[in-house]
This record gives structure tokens, sequence and C-alpha cells, in this order.
């Protein structure tokens, strides 16, 4: 199973709302990651896990809150988020993070938010 | 300037064309990745490479290190190839992929 899930597919939200975007993996990945990608943008990189601790955090504005659970399964809280918020909201998994080699980066299919 | 650079930004073709897409890169890496993104869709990875050429189907990815340069070829294009094209570097000592502007490809019947 080489699949990384995201759910939901489509999420539209207020300003006011709380919602979480969940992401899977069962390849048995211990590096997870959450980039935001706007239109016709390349992916930015929001938060890096390994572990299931927190390596990275790209100065993330605090209405974005990661969450690792577990081995298999990435959270993303959102909570009183603004309209320019809105974007795909992609996740990752590979087999570790940078550690001398580079590893493949397998990503989902997205979550599409929008905030009104 | 950025440090992974794509050329075209735009792209389009008749299916059956043989396309190439470029990637330059000004940092020091360890890998080379080449994905693509369908309009609306998540993204897929289709090389990681270090160095030489690999190939997959109608797919082939070069890179050049001394160059700091890769191209990735489709052979008989056809429209469902249609796509953006994105080059990300796995830069030395670094946990962070950094990536290209990305190429849109179009193939028309």
């Amino acid at each position: 199973d080489t699949e990384v899930t995201q759910t939901p597919k489509h999420l539209v939200m207020g300003m006011t709302n709380k919602k979480s975007l969940k992401c899977e993996q069962h390849m048995g990945h211990r590096a997870m990651y959450w980039y935001k990608q706007k239109a016709k943008k390349p992916p930015e990189l929001m938060f890096v896990y390994s572990y299931e601790k927190l390596s990275i955090n790209e100065s993330v504005p605090s209405r974005f809150s990661p969450e690792c659970p577990n081995s298999s399964l990435l959270n993303l809280h959102l909570h009183a988020l603004q309209p320019e918020d809105s974007a795909l909201y992609l996740c990752a998994s590979s087999q570790e993070i940078w550690t001398g080699g580079a590893y493949e980066q397998y990503f989902g299919p997205g979550t599409r938010l929008t905030v009104t | 300037k950025n440090e992974v650079e794509q050329s075209p930004q735009n792209l389009t073709a008749q299916e059956g064309e043989f396309i190439t897409i470029n990637c330059s890169y000004s940092v020091g890496i360890s890998a080379l990745h080449w994905l693509q993104q369908h309009p609306g869709g998540g993204i897929v990875s289709l090389f990681m490479l270090s160095s030489g050429k690999k190939k997959h189907g109608r797919l082939i990815a070069t890179i050049n290190i001394q160059e700091k340069h890769s191209s990735l070829h489709i052979t008989a294009s056809h429209p469902r190839d249609s796509a953006v094209y994105i080059c990300a570097v796995d830069g030395d000592n670094t946990d962070k992929l950094i990536f290209g502007t990305g190429t849109r490809l179009q193939v028309f019947p």
C-alpha cells in the first residue's frame, strides 16, 4: 500500500469555526509533512513530523495546530482562519526525514479548504 | 533568483510529440525529484534521482550533477499527460524540498 489518504476532500468553514484535516498512511513511514498550496504556485512547507515529534515549523500562524497522535496519523487543527488561508492542503510522508540521504515523498490528494 | 528554475513555464504540444522540460538549480543537492500534479489534484512522485538517468514507461529523467541540470522527457505524448510538472531538490543538509515553480503542459489530440 503506497497510498496517503486525506479527509475531507473539500471543506468550507467560517472564520469562527474549528475544524480538523486528517491524513493517514500505512507504509511505515516515520516522517510526515503538511504543505499549503495556493493556485498556480508550488507547495509551501508548513510542518514536518519525525517519529511523531514536531521537527520543523515554518513559522506558521498559531491558528494552524498540527498533531501526530501515532506514526500513521497526522492531523491539522484549524481555528479562526482567515480568507487568505483558503488553499489546497497537502499531506505527504516519507520513510525518514533527511539523514544524509534523500527519501521519496508520497503525497495525498489534498483537502481543498475555503474560508468564508 | 529562485534556487530551482524550470523552463518552459508553459508548454503546449500535439499528441505524439516528444516533450522536454528543463530544471536548473543553484544549490548542492542530495537528490532531485520530478513530480506531477493534475488540475485540482494531489501530487504524484515520478522520479527521484541523484545521478544518471531513469526511465519509467514513456517518461525519462536525466540529471547532470556537474552542470546542476535535469531534464524530464515524455515520449509519444498523450492528452492524459496534461498536468503541471514540478522539479524539486533535496538541498544538502536540509530536511526540506526546494520546489521549482512548475511547468504547465497541455497536450492536444
